[in-house]
């Protein structure tokens, strides 16, 4: 069953504690992105991702961490620093090339919540 | 800045109505625009991606159209079902970035 998988569905945390989501995919897609979602706003990107040990930051990467140690396999911490971190995480993936119009399959999402 | 906005934020309709979202952009220069649905709690899925030559792609009853002159774009519902109840986010592209830019998205709940 091919697919990106995004676990735990649900998630919270305590003030001051480092969580990390996972997210894998068996598309055996290039690039792979995280997303925060706020109800009543678009998907802001985190972080993303073209190759195997290599990401880039993107508009709202403070207070997160990523590694890309595996194709299949693209981590996100959300570490103590970020201030507001209760959200919906989307991690999505892609192939490279097609000039940009390659569809990203998102995967189901985490619901990460502050205590 | 790069810009997408949609309207209306939100919609009831009843089943079997027809409805339209809208989409205007400002990202330049364009690449190609989609259409996602996204279900409450789930991740958003592709109905339909349109280029700058495009001006019209279906996908069984959702129509999106593009105006890349005015940067306007719809997506029009035929026949609405109770399964179509979900967020419609457009997202545009631009060309040579790796990089979306996503609306806010419209709510759309279809009532029995």
């Amino acid at each position: 069953d091919g697919g990106i998988t995004q676990s735990p569905k649900y998630l919270f945390r305590k003030e001051g504690q480092n969580v990390t989501l996972s997210c894998e995919q068996n598309l055996n897609h290039d690039a792979m992105y995280w997303y925060r979602q706020d109800p009543g706003q678009g998907l802001r990107l985190i972080y993303y991702s073209q190759i195997v040990n290599d990401f880039q930051k993107g508009d709202i990467a403070e207070g997160y961490s990523v590694s890309r140690e595996k194709k299949e396999s693209f981590p996100l911490t959300v570490t103590s620093a970020q201030k507001n971190p209760t959200a919906f995480y989307l991690c999505a993936s892609t192939i490279l090339g097609g000039g940009g119009a390659n569809e990203q399959f998102f995967g189901p999402g985490t619901r990460l919540t502050v205590l | 800045k790069n810009q997408v906005e949609q309207s209306p934020q939100s919609l009831i309709i009843l089943e079997g109505k027809n409805c339209t979202l809208q989409c205007n952009y400002t990202v330049s220069p364009f690449s190609n625009l989609r259409w996602y649905k996204q279900d409450t709690g789930r991740g958003p899925v592709s109905l339909t991606i349109m280029t700058f030559s495009e001006n019209t792609k279906s996908n069984g009853r959702y129509t999106a159209t593009l105006d890349a002159d005015t940067k306007q774009s719809s997506l029009h519902i035929t026949a609405s079902q109770l399964s179509d109840s979900a967020s419609y986010i457009c997202v545009v592209s631009e060309t040579g970035r790796r990089a979306l830019t996503f609306g806010s998205g419209t709510r759309l709940q279809v009532q029995p």
